[in-house]
């Protein structure tokens, strides 16, 4: 059975650094895209980037690059997002998930960000 | 940017009743679109990819068909679980802005 199971809830304060964390199993990791989605509240889907792990081949949307850095661990199957310095506006719930072709075919269970002063 | 856009945002039907729901790419995605649903406090679910394959365990009731520009999912008779919200996607990963399916 696959599974992708995120890191726990996040509270931070703006301008403090961030990394989140995805553990796949049930499927060769090395081999398959996974990316990261970001949901903010109330809001609809938006597609932050991708990572293949075999060779950490890395593409970012237009709207995160230099905002955050996806990165991934294929010797212990984890993927990661980061942020260097959180903003309010970073306030979403975070989602993995794995690319079978060109679809998220497998989804993590999300992760609640909320950056607050 | 190859823009997503769905209509209508809202769908109000009856449990029972056809929804059909439209995407509509800026640029041609040829069949590399994908349809996921998303009920409250849940992450999405794929339902259909490459605009008309169901993925695993999705019922028969639901059907994506189109290529190119104009994409549509369909539901074609509305059970309870079914009323969420649905996204788009085509293959360079920008979203539709999602469809509400909500009980009439």
């Amino acid at each position: 059975e696959v599974q992708l199971v995120q890191s726990g809830a996040e509270v931070k304060k703006p301008g403090e650094s961030l990394k989140l964390s995805c553990k796949a199993s049930g499927y060769s990791f090395p081999n398959y895209w996974i990316g990261w989605v970001r949901q903010m509240p109330g809001k609809g889907l938006e597609w932050m980037g991708i990572i293949y792990p075999v060779d950490s081949d890395t593409r970012y949307s237009p709207s995160f690059q230099g905002q955050v850095t996806i990165s991934a661990d294929k010797s212990i199957s984890t993927a990661y997002l980061q942020w260097s310095s959180l903003k309010a506006s970073d306030t979403a719930m975070y989602y993995c998930a794995t690319q079978i072709g060109y679809s998220f075919y497998y989804w993590g269970q999300g992760t609640l960000v909320t950056v607050s002063s | 940017e190859n823009v997503l856009t769905q209509s209508p945002a809202t769908l109000s039907l009856s449990p029972g009743e056809r929804a059909t729901l439209s995407c509509r790419a800026s640029q041609s995605v040829s069949s590399y679109l994908a349809w996921y649903q998303q009920k409250p406090g849940q992450a999405p679910r794929l339902l259909i990819y490459d605009a008309s394959n169901r993925a695993t365990g999705i019922p028969a009731r639901f059907s994506g068909s189109g290529s190119g520009t104009d994409f549509t999912l369909t539901i074609s008779s509305l059970e309870p679980e079914d009323f969420a919200v649905y996204y788009c996607q085509q293959r360079t990963g920008t979203f539709g802005g999602g469809t509400k399916v909500e009980i009439k």
